[in-house]
């Protein structure tokens, strides 16, 4: 068990750029998760994927937010057209597909719009 | 809906001491779980304690132990004989369906 695995950790770029981060769950996780960290705030949730299927993207911020987890292991999160709004930190978490259980967080990525 | 409130922003504790974190939420979920998860300065959020609502009995993690009043929506966090290395931000979680709703933290510094 190597934990959740986000891919990567600081991306810096420039505004109106489109970037995506990757998310590897743990292995024998069904479900995942992403959430955005603005400083000093505590997370905010996106959207989330059981297996391959979105089953929750109600929460994404906009139409330039969009996630995707098509063979049901990793998963990616697409931001197109970023504004400065856009810098924070977005984290990934994955869970077993039972309700309730803990969600494993990883490193994070932390985007930065110049 | 939900909502979590951490209304504590900062403290500090000296390390051996006991200190405790306040939480306070709003459900209308009738099963639902809370959380306690600890960010490390630049390191992943990890998961400290968790409560399962229709437990009347608290939590207890080693030195982490909860306080849940269920009438009350109050769910604070008790770290006793705190260590250096419990300073960090400390987030409570609620989990409705199958998002969690996090407080605004609570940074907490322990000195030696």
């Amino acid at each position: 068990d190597t934990g959740v695995s986000q891919d990567p950790r600081h991306k810096i770029t420039k505004r109106g750029q489109n970037v995506t981060f990757r998310c590897d769950p743990i292995s024998e996780h069904n479900r995942l998760y992403w959430y955005r960290q603005t400083l000093g705030q505590g997370p905010e949730f996106l959207t989330y994927f059981q297996n391959e299927a979105q089953l929750e993207k109600s929460r994404l911020l906009s139409d330039r937010f969009s996630a995707e987890r098509p063979k049901g292991s990793f998963s990616t999160l697409e931001i197109q057209r970023t504004e400065q709004g856009d810098s924070a930190m977005y984290l990934c978490a994955s869970s077993p597909s039972y309700s309730n259980q803990p969600q494993h967080f990883g490193d994070g990525t932390r985007l930065s719009i110049l | 809906a939900q909502t979590v409130t951490q209304s504590q922003p900062e403290m500090s504790v000296q390390e051996a001491e006991t200190v405790t974190l306040s939480c306070t939420y709003d459900t209308s979920e009738s099963n639902y779980y809370l959380f306690w998860y600890k960010q490390p300065p630049s390191r992943q959020m990890i998961l400290v304690i968790r409560q399962e609502a229709y437990k009347q009995q608290n939590a207890t993690e080693n030195r982490f132990s909860v306080n849940f009043q269920k009438a009350a929506k109050s769910f604070s966090l008790k770290i006793s004989d705190s260590q250096l290395g419990d300073t960090a931000m400390y987030f409570c979680a609620g989990n409705a369906g199958n998002m969690l709703t996090f407080g605004g933290g609570t940074r907490l510094m322990v000195k030696p």
